[in-house]
């Protein structure tokens, strides 16, 4: 699976949108790029995927670069709740394979 | 629906006895994977299992772990004779199958070895 380059720490005001980058410029054309985070010791909780299109959900948004490159998850109205380590990981599109997590990026809501 | 559940949640064990962590997946879902976290470290893959068969253990310690799911009930890791550097969280996943399918989480265990 392709590596990911993520920034280690990143604050961002409550309320406002939270953009978290990801470089993965070793991607390939049948990989995926998945978001998890994990608040405090929980378990990891799944938040989005995509593989070249743009993708949204109820938790977040995924724009992806035209050449795949790179992504930025966004989460439109960050809460306190929202602080937590989150993952980008690249991933086959076999599908049922192991996650590789990195280090992630520690995002920080500030009141 | 409930999620991936796992216990004991928290278990505390002392050092050459041996650790029983229990993992029942999501409704449905006929995959489950092992990860393990260390203290103040990341999350890593440990083995991948389907129903009776271990598919990917690539992750697993070569000696005192072993992992199973079998036909019916949950999917257990096994760690004997633990040792001081097995205190960790033990995180279970589970899947459907099918392409490409994302994998939820349960809530750990924490195992403590005294």
């Amino acid at each position: 699976d392709a590596k990911t380059t993520q920034p280690t720490s990143m604050d961002c005001a409550e309320g406002r949108a939270a953009n978290l980058p990801c470089n993965h410029s070793t991607i390939s054309g049948n990989e995926y790029v998945y978001w998890y985070r994990q608040i405090h010791s929980q378990g990891p909780q799944y938040i989005i995927h995509g593989l070249k299109n743009n993708e949204t959900n109820e938790m977040a948004s995924l724009i992806i670069t035209e050449d795949r490159k790179s992504s930025t998850l966004i989460l439109p109205h960050a809460t306190l709740r929202d602080t937590a380590v989150y993952y980008c990981i690249v991933r086959s599109a076999g599908g049922n394979e192991k996650l590789t997590f990195g280090t992630g990026t520690r995002l920080t809501i500030i009141p | 629906n409930a999620g991936v559940m796992q216990n004991p949640r928290h278990l505390v064990r002392r050092r050459g006895q041996e650790a029983r962590l229990r993992c029942s997946p999501m409704k449905g879902h006929s995959h489950v994977y092992w990860y393990r976290q260390l203290p103040e470290e990341g999350l890593k893959f440990m083995v991948y299992l389907q129903k009776e068969n271990i598919i990917d253990e690539s992750g697993m310690p070569k000696e005192r772990f072993s992992a199973e799911f079998p036909k019916e009930g949950p999917s257990i890791l096994r760690i004997q004779q633990v040792v001081r550097g097995d205190s960790a969280a033990y995180f279970c996943a589970s899947s459907s199958a099918g392409t490409p399918y994302e994998q939820y989480f349960g809530p750990g265990t924490r195992l403590t070895v005294t």
